[in-house]
C-alpha cells in the first residue's frame, strides 16, 4: 500500500487479557520499528526488524511484550497479560533501510486502553 | 534517561510570525536529526532533517538549525500558518544505530 497501515486503530481491553497489534509496512521497506507513546511522554522505542537479521529487542519493557515479522512484510506486536501501564498509542514505522540515515514513515497508530 | 529533550511542552504564536521550536540532546555521537509533525489521531509525518555535517537546512517555510557544540537544534517556521498547529517532535540518531531517539514533543498553536 501507499502508507504504513496499522490495525486496529483503537483497542480497549481488560487488564490481564492478551492483545495483538498489526502493522503492514510500505512495500519494499526492509526496516520496521515499533514505538509507543504514553500520555505526556515522548516516543519510546520498542523493537526493530531489519530484513532477515535478528531483531533489536532492546526496547521491549518486559517479557510480556513480543513481536514477530514475516520476512519483510507484516509485523505483529503481542502484549500478554496486559496491565494499565500498557495503555498508550503504539506506533509502527518502516523505512527503506536500517540505521538512522533513513527517515521513518509512521502509521496512524493503535490506541490501546487497558481498563 | 531522556537523550533528546524538548523543554517547552507548548507554544502559541500569532499567524504570520515566526515559530521557533527547540530541542536539546545529550549524546555527542548523534549525527542525524529529524523533525516530525503530528496531528491528532494521525501518525507523525516527516518534516525536515539535517545531518551533522551541516548547520542549517531549509525547505520552504521550514528551517532547521544545528549547533553541535551546544548539542542543540531548532526548527523555525516562518511565516507561521494556522495549519501548522500540531505537535512537533525532534529525533536524533547515530548513522550506525538502529533507532531514533525522540523528544516529548512541543504543541504549537498558531492563532489566526
Amino acid at each position: 500500500g501507499a502508507g504504513v497501515s496499522q490495525s486496529p486503530s483503537n483497542k480497549v481491553t481488560e487488564k490481564g487479557k492478551d492483545v495483538e497489534l498489526r502493522c503492514d509496512p510500505i512495500s519494499g521497506h526492509t526496516a520496521l520499528y515499533w514505538y509507543r507513546q504514553r500520555l505526556g511522554q515522548g516516543l519510546e522505542f520498542l523493537i526493530y526488524f531489519q530484513g532477515n537479521s535478528a531483531p533489536d529487542k532492546s526496547g521491549l519493557p518486559s517479557d510480556r511484550f513480543s513481536a514477530e515479522r514475516t520476512g519483510e512484510s507484516v509485523s505483529t506486536l503481542t502484549i500478554q497479560r496486559t496491565q494499565q501501564e500498557d495503555s498508550a498509542v503504539y506506533l509502527c514505522a518502516s523505512s527503506l533501510g536500517g540505521g538512522s540515515r533513513y527517515g521513518y514513515t509512521f502509521g496512524s497508530g493503535t490506541r490501546l486502553t487497558v481498563v | 534517561d531522556q537523550q533528546v529533550k524538548q523543554n517547552s511542552p507548548s507554544l502559541s504564536v500569532q499567524e504570520g510570525r515566526i515559530s521557533i521550536l527547540n530541542c536539546d540532546y545529550t549524546n555527542s555521537m548523534f549525527d542525524y536529526f529529524l523533525w516530525y509533525k503530528k496531528y491528532p489521531a494521525e501518525g507523525p509525518t516527516f518534516l525536515i532533517s539535517i545531518s551533522s555535517i551541516k548547520d542549517k537546512n531549509e525547505d520552504g517555510r521550514f528551517t532547521v538549525f544545528l549547533n553541535k557544540s551546544a548539542k542543540h537544534l531548532s526548527l523555525h517556521i516562518v511565516p507561521s500558518q494556522p495549519g501548522d498547529s500540531a505537535v512537533y517532535f525532534c529525533a536524533a540518531g547515530e548513522g550506525t544505530g538502529n533507532q531514533f531517539y525522540f523528544g516529548t514533543g512541543t504543541s504549537l498553536t498558531v492563532i489566526p
